[in-house]
C-alpha cells in the first residue's frame, strides 16, 4: 500500500512564526501536492512538484513556499504564519501522469492553528 | 476550465436506505472523474474512478457511480447505507494534467 506520512497531526503556532509541514511518501511517486482544506471550500491546491527541485504554483500559493530536495519528501513552508492560514493541510502523491488521470494518495492531514 | 459541483453539503439517510450523492462537472475535454471519501481525522482515499471505460463504475464498500455525459453528472450511489459509511465524500475531475479539481464535499450522516 502507498503510504503518505505527514509529520504532525496537530500544530499550534503563533502569528509571525515560520512553520514547516513535512510530508514523506514511500512509493517512489514523481508527483507531490499540498492542499488546504476548509469547510465548504473543498480542497484547494497550494503547490505541486513533478520532480526533485521542481515546483509549480497551484491556485492559492500566496504566503506559502515549498521545498523538494529528495523525491520522497515535500515540505510546505509558511514564511510568516497568519491567522488566516489556520486550516487542515493535506499532502498527496501520485505516480507519473497519463496513468488513470492522476489518482492521488493522501496523508492523514495536519491541522494547523495559528494564534 | 474544469469545475465540480456537489449538490448538498449534508445528506442524512437511515441505515439500510439508499445513498445518493450528486455530482455535476464541467469540462471541455473528456474527463477523468473520481470519488474520494474522508473518514473523521483521516486523509482522503479513493472510492472509485471513471477513466473512459465502462460508464457504470464500481468502487469499494459497495459504492458505484454512473457517468452520464449528456447530463454531465457522476452521481454516487449505494443501495443500503451502513453506519460505517458516515464520512465526507468528494467528487473530483481531472483532464489529464497535474491539477485535479475537487468539489466542496458532501457530509453523509447515517441514522440508526
Amino acid at each position: 500500500d502507498v503510504k503518505v506520512t505527514q509529520s504532525s497531526r496537530y500544530l499550534v503556532k503563533r502569528t509571525g512564526e515560520k512553520v514547516f509541514l513535512e510530508c514523506v511518501q514511500d512509493m517512489d511517486h514523481e508527483n507531490m501536492f499540498w492542499y488546504r482544506q476548509d469547510p465548504g471550500l473543498g480542497l484547494r491546491l497550494i503547490y505541486f512538484s513533478y520532480d526533485v527541485k521542481m515546483k509549480e504554483k497551484g491556485d492559492i500559493p500566496e504566503g506559502y513556499s515549498v521545498s523538494r530536495e529528495k523525491k520522497e519528501r515535500f515540505s510546505l513552508i509558511l514564511e510568516s504564519a497568519s491567522t488566516n492560514q489556520t486550516s487542515m493541510y493535506l499532502c498527496a502523491s501520485s505516480p507519473m501522469l497519463y496513468r488513470d488521470g492522476n489518482i492521488q494518495y493522501f496523508g492523514a492531514g495536519t491541522r494547523l492553528s495559528v494564534l | 476550465a474544469q469545475s465540480v459541483t456537489q449538490l448538498g453539503s449534508h445528506v442524512s439517510v437511515s441505515e439500510g436506505a439508499l445513498v445518493l450523492l450528486r455530482c455535476n462537472y464541467s469540462s471541455s475535454v473528456p474527463p477523468y472523474l473520481f470519488w474520494y471519501v474522508q473518514y473523521p481525522n483521516q486523509g482522503l482515499q479513493l472510492l472509485l474512478k471513471y477513466t473512459s471505460a465502462a460508464t457504470l463504475v464500481k468502487g469499494i464498500n459497495g459504492f458505484e457511480a454512473e457517468f452520464k455525459k449528456s447530463e454531465t453528472s457522476f452521481h454516487l450511489t449505494k443501495p443500503s447505507a451502513h453506519m460505517s459509511d458516515a464520512a465526507e465524500y468528494f467528487c473530483a475531475v481531472n483532464t489529464g494534467g497535474f491539477k485535479t479539481i475537487f468539489g466542496a464535499g458532501t457530509r453523509l450522516f447515517v441514522k440508526a
